[in-house]
């Protein structure tokens, strides 16, 4: 079956610093890819959607110089945090969507970040 | 927009007892809906999806779903709930412009 793979899975970084987490399409070709937050509350939050070769499109009230994001190919998307602070410490998680995979969306395993 | 509501935080069930997980829906036109299974630190698992056709969906791990359009309903269901049922489970909605979109979470705790 379709397997995206996320790394890192957990990483601590100090504030000021940037933090760079990756998301692989292993099997598949992942034309379109999403970024969500996951709040301790639990809900899922869209961060942005890129497309492979295009800029993201981000949503409301994310800071698109904050949360920079990379779709270069269509098996890699990056999403940078830059400029890291304590605020920006969540769960972070990947979803990658084929064309050729009908309505499927693969999520990645997410990463912790923890800003200190 | 499209939307989906969760109105249960939490929902307990013994092992062995049947378990509903609720989900409602808002959308224009024909509504694709999913669910997934998160458990803790982990990305999400994919359960289910209706797009068209019969009803009643079946999944992953046993669950079941039932797509109630005159109620805008989409309950995920399992005869007989196990331990390691106990999760954090999401019911979703694709957005025309492909976006999911997420309701806010169940918990699921299943009692040995």
């Amino acid at each position: 079956g379709a397997v995206v793979s996320q790394h890192p899975s957990r990483v601590i970084c100090k504030s000021g610093t940037s933090v760079k987490i990756e998301c692989r399409s292993l099997d598949f070709q992942a034309t379109t890819m999403f970024w969500y937050r996951q709040f301790p509350k639990k809900s899922l939050m869209l961060m942005a959607t890129s497309n492979e070769g295009s800029k993201a499109t981000y949503e409301q009230g994310v800071e698109k110089d904050k949360f920079l994001i990379n779709h270069a190919s269509l098996t890699l998307s990056t999403l940078t945090v830059t400029s890291a602070h304590p605020e920006d410490s969540s769960f972070y998680i990947c979803s990658a969507r084929g064309t050729a995979r009908g309505y499927g969306y693969t999520f990645g395993s997410g990463t912790r970040l923890t800003v200190v | 927009a499209q939307s989906v509501a969760q109105p249960e935080d939490q929902v307990n069930v013994a092992e062995g007892n049947p378990l509903t997980v609720k989900c409602t829906y808002s959308v224009s036109g024909n509504p694709y809906l999913f669910w997934y299974v998160q458990y803790p630190n982990r990305g999400l698992q994919f359960l289910l999806k209706y797009i068209t056709g019969d009803n009643l969906v079946k999944g992953s791990y046993g669950f079941e779903a039932e797509f109630n359009k005159s109620q805008t309903s989409f309950h995920l269901k399992k005869p007989s709930a196990l331990v390691s049922d106990s999760a954090l489970y999401f019911c979703a909605v694709r957005e025309n412009t492909d976006k999911l979109i997420f309701g806010t979470g169940t918990r699921l705790q299943v009692f040995p």
